[in-house]
């Protein structure tokens, strides 16, 4: 069966501090696909990133970047220099399947970024 | 983009009602749309997906009765929260799978339902 956990349930950090946000998951198939989404105060989750299984590089996208460890089953999510408008709550999520069903999502991490 | 719409984005209701939530893909045909509940400070939970002109599969634990799903076409689907109850309080978010698209869900902004 597939979990994902998000170990980190809030954080809090000053503006311009870097944060790191931890993603742990399970499965046992070897195709998968790995997600982060961000979902502010008004509830609308905003996709930042999808990697599957196969490509294990990390990426970088401005002051976001992404940490993918297939050895340590671990997928961490980093803001640099993060800003108050960063604040909101981080889903990791997992899938399983080709045709974008059987998402799980982690539990979750509330990041508070003050000014 | 692929743009997801909710409608209503809240509803507040009295207990025994019914609630009609929908889900339109409105730039994309929609093979399968799915229905998340969020409780606060929770995750999102998989409640059931849906496939167009099928019937619904819902997780363990929902009540097919209590929430109906409907995916008459390719860019709606419909969630019913029938005779509603104040557990039934919560964030319901869709999201739809563009057709031919491999794993990839768009979400739809959600829509808060609040039953007195």
């Amino acid at each position: 069966a597939q979990k994902v956990t998000q170990a980190q349930t809030e954080i809090s950090v000053v503006e311009k501090e870097d944060v790191t946000l931890d993603c742990v998951y399970e499965t046992r198939d070897t195709t998968y696909y790995l997600f982060w989404y961000k979902q502010p105060p008004s509830g609308e989750l905003v996709f930042l990133i999808r990697r599957n299984s196969f490509d294990e590089q990390n990426e970088i996208s401005g002051r976001y970047s992404w940490n993918f460890q297939k050895s340590t089953s671990s997928f961490n999510f980093t803001i640099t220099a993060s800003q108050v408008v960063d604040s909101a709550v981080y889903f990791c999520a997992l899938s399983e399947d080709n045709y974008g069903q059987n998402f799980v999502f982690g539990p979750g991490t509330r990041l508070s970024v003050l000014p | 983009g692929a743009v997801v719409s909710q409608h209503p984005s809240r509803v507040i209701c009295k207990s025994g009602t019914s609630v009609k939530i929908e889900c339109r893909s409105l730039d994309f045909q929609a093979t399968t749309m799915f229905w998340y509940r969020q409780f606060p400070k929770q995750s999102l939970m998989l409640m059931a997906t849906s496939n167009e002109g099928s019937k619904a599969t819902y997780e363990q634990g929902v009540e097919k009765d209590k929430f109906l799903i409907n995916h008459a076409s390719l860019t709606l689907s419909t969630l019913t929260v029938t005779s509603a109850h104040p557990e039934d309080s919560s964030f319901y978010i869709c999201s739809a799978q563009r057709r031919g698209g491999i794993n990839e869900q768009f979400f739809g902004p959600g829509t808060r339902l609040t039953v007195l």
